[in-house]
């Protein structure tokens, strides 16, 4: 899987937009844009996945730098239960049963 | 909304022993995976599984380690020898099909302390 890079933590006051970014520059064609987060004490969560455009569940939205290199999750009105470890992974789309490449995330703070 | 269930959610075990981790993974699932984690440390990859063989494994899964799925429900992960730097949490995950946008779902976690 290509590499993705994330700042190590963010910090947000409750009930205010967050906007976490990836930067994945040597993306390929065929890689899906995957995001996953990890509430404490819990297993990872799938958030949301894109290849080009952007994207819209009930829990975020992912939008898509145009040339791919970098995509941005959008939590629209972050809640305490929002403060968790988020993943942006590459994911090729032969990778068949491929386990998922964690890098460290992005570790979010939601301030009251 | 079903889920991956895992036991126990609790081992401690004394280095040298084995240990069974199990999971049940969701029930129309195909494709089933174990993660671990080191306290403080990234989620890292171990072992996939599908038609009741690996289909991939990282450098971690050394042959003290095995998976199998006795019945159709369990899966499990054995670790034959325990050492400390095996403590870590166990994470199970299971996903319905190969497509690339179908997701993995996990499980609770087994932490595992070997002392």
């Amino acid at each position: 899987d290509a590499k993705t890079t994330q700042p190590n933590s963010m910090e947000s006051n409750e009930e205010e937009p967050v906007h976490l970014p990836c930067n994945h520059s040597t993306i390929s064609g065929t890689d899906y844009i995957h995001w996953y987060r990890q509430l404490p004490s819990q297993g990872p969560e799938y958030v949301i996945h894109g290849l080009t455009s952007n994207v819209n569940n009930r829990m975020a939205s992912l939008a898509i730098a145009e040339d791919r290199k970098s995509s941005t999750l959008i939590l629209h009105r972050a809640t305490l239960r929002d403060a968790a470890v988020y993943y942006c992974i590459l994911r090729d789309v032969g990778g068949g049963a491929d386990g998922l490449t964690f890098g460290k995330g992005t570790h979010l703070i939601i301030q009251p | 909304e079903p889920e991956v269930t895992q036991t126990p959610s609790h081992q401690v075990t004394q280095m040298g022993q084995e240990v069974i981790l199990r999971c049940v993974p969701i029930s129309n699932h195909l494709y089933f995976y174990w993660y671990r984690q080191i306290l403080g440390q990234k989620v890292e990859f171990l072992v996939s599984f599908y038609n009741n063989e690996i289909s991939e494994k990282s450098e971690i899964f050394d042959d003290q380690f095995s998976v199998e799925r006795p019945d159709g429900s369990n899966f499990t992960l054995k670790i034959r020898s325990t050492k400390l730097e095996d403590s870590a949490m166990y994470f199970c995950a299971s996903r319905r099909t190969i497509r690339p946008t179908d997701t993995q779902y996990f499980g609770p976690g087994t932490r595992l302390t070997v002392l």
